[in-house]
């Protein structure tokens, strides 16, 4: 079965630390990887987008790392900000005939002063 | 500016009353999609289209319709049929199909409230 598990479900930090997400999944044969940061009441905006050849993405402060072999990937937030304060979720891919999209319910992250 | 508007943002509508929301995107993308967010669940496609006049049922397809007569629009019908309509309501693009790994953008969502 297609799943897609994100944890922690909710994270606080306070501004200027470091925090790390996980995604783990099940979902094969695997196309791609994306991570996506919506914020409170509107549209998700992509932040990386990884493919099966690719182990890191960075986009900014926003480094996402993939393990294809374990199944498993991360995003790592450096240096965060009161901005960060999002729900940051995982999207699978499958490949072939499991070519559809699979989201997980996300990461709530709130930066505090 | 180039982009992907969705409208309204909130939208009210006593039961049993059809409702359609807008989606207008003006980034030449091929394919649009319609999806559903509920507290506590991931994002679930209603439908989707990847060519003008063409357009396939997603994972939550009843008690939905669209239509996709003209590129850059991608209009979602909420019918009294659908029997659970409150929810956020969100539009998206993409140049070629998402699966194949290409960025999807995103609309601002509409709020639907049922009353």
């Amino acid at each position: 079965k297609n799943q897609v598990e994100q944890s922690p479900q909710s994270l606080i930090i306070l501004e200027g630390k470091n925090c790390t997400l996980q995604c783990n999944y099940t979902v094969s044969p695997f196309s791609n990887l994306r991570w996506y940061k919506q914020d409170t009441g509107r549209g998700p905006v992509s932040l990386t987008i990884m493919t099966f050849s690719e182990n890191t993405k960075s986009n900014g402060r926003y480094t996402a790392t993939l393990d294809a072999d374990t199944k498993q990937s991360s995003l790592h937030i450096t240096a965060s900000q009161l901005s960060d304060s999002a729900s940051y979720i995982c999207v699978v891919s499958g490949a072939g005939n499991n070519r559809k999209l699979i989201w997980g319910l996300g990461t709530s992250l709130a930066v505090n002063p | 500016d180039g982009g992907i508007t969705q409208s309204p943002k909130y939208l009210f509508r006593k039961e049993g009353q059809n409702v359609t929301l807008s989606c207008e995107q003006n980034l030449n993308h091929d394919a649009m999609y319609w999806y559903r967010q509920d507290p506590g669940q991931g994002l679930r496609l209603i439908y989707y289209s990847q060519i003008v006049n063409d357009f396939q049922k997603g994972d939550i397809a009843e008690g939905y319709s669209v239509s996709r007569e003209k590129k850059e629009s991608f209009p979602l019908t909420v019918t009294s049929a659908q029997k659970n309509p409150t929810a956020f309501y969100l539009c998206a693009s993409s140049s070629t199909p998402q699966a194949t790994g290409t960025e999807a953008f995103f609309g601002q969502g509409t709020r639907l409230t049922v009353v």
